[in-house]
């Protein structure tokens, strides 16, 4: 299983919602990240998690909160989003190590209106 | 300030044509990663380049990373329609760094 599951794969929210999106994946990877990639931009980092702590924030707003309840999900809590948080978000995990090989899933697509 | 340039942005071709995409930076980098990236999904990695001066191929795909581990470039052999995405560098400064991305390469070939 070489696989990253993302859910869901699109998402239209409120300016007052509260919701959250969740990454799984099992090939035994202890560092699992979340990405921001904006239309014909590259893939932004916001977090990195290694063996579930919480390694890099990328100075991320705090209406986006990540957790890692295990060593194989990731959720990214959304609150208070602006418009301009949308984005295709990006999930993707790796082995630790030098030169580490990204698996990214497919990604949500959020709206926020 | 991004630190992996790619040229060009966007590049439109015939099936059948050759074309290169260059990743440039300023910084010197221990490791740099192409991926591709379909609409609709998520990048995959394509190949990892460590050693300056190193070619590696995948098929019609040439891959080098410069002997002064600043840039690389990325060479297709007769494209095809499937080649089309978007196409990413990225880089680690050192080992076990964070990945930057480049700018990126959007391709499009023709039928």
């Amino acid at each position: 299983d070489t696989e990253v599951t993302q859910t869901p794969k699109h998402l239209v929210m409120g300016m007052t919602n509260k919701k959250s999106l969740k990454c799984e994946q099992h090939m035994g990877h202890r560092a699992m990240y979340w990405y921001k990639q904006k239309a014909k931009k590259p893939p932004e980092l916001m977090f990195v998690y290694s063996y579930e702590k919480l390694s890099i924030n990328e100075s991320v707003p705090s209406r986006f909160s990540p957790e890692c309840p295990n060593s194989s999900l990731l959720n990214l809590h959304l609150h208070a989003l602006q418009p301009e948080d949308s984005a295709l978000y990006l999930c993707a995990s790796s082995r630790q190590g030098a030169s580490p090989k990204l698996f990214f899933g497919s990604g949500t697509q959020l709206s926020v209106l | 300030t991004q630190l992996l340039e790619q040229s060009p942005q966007f590049l439109s071709i015939q099936e059948g044509e050759n074309l290169t995409v260059y990743c440039n930076s300023s910084s010197v980098f221990s490791s740099l990663q192409w991926y591709r990236q379909e609409p609709g999904e998520g990048p995959v990695l394509l190949v990892t380049v460590v050693t300056g001066g190193e070619v590696k191929k995948l098929k019609r795909l040439t891959f080098q990373f410069g002997d002064a581990r600043k840039d690389s470039s990325l060479h297709i052999t007769a494209a095809q329609p499937g080649d089309t995405g978007l196409y990413l560098c990225a880089g680690a400064r050192s080992s076990g760094d964070k990945l930057t991305f480049g700018t990126g390469t959007r391709l499009a070939v023709r039928p």
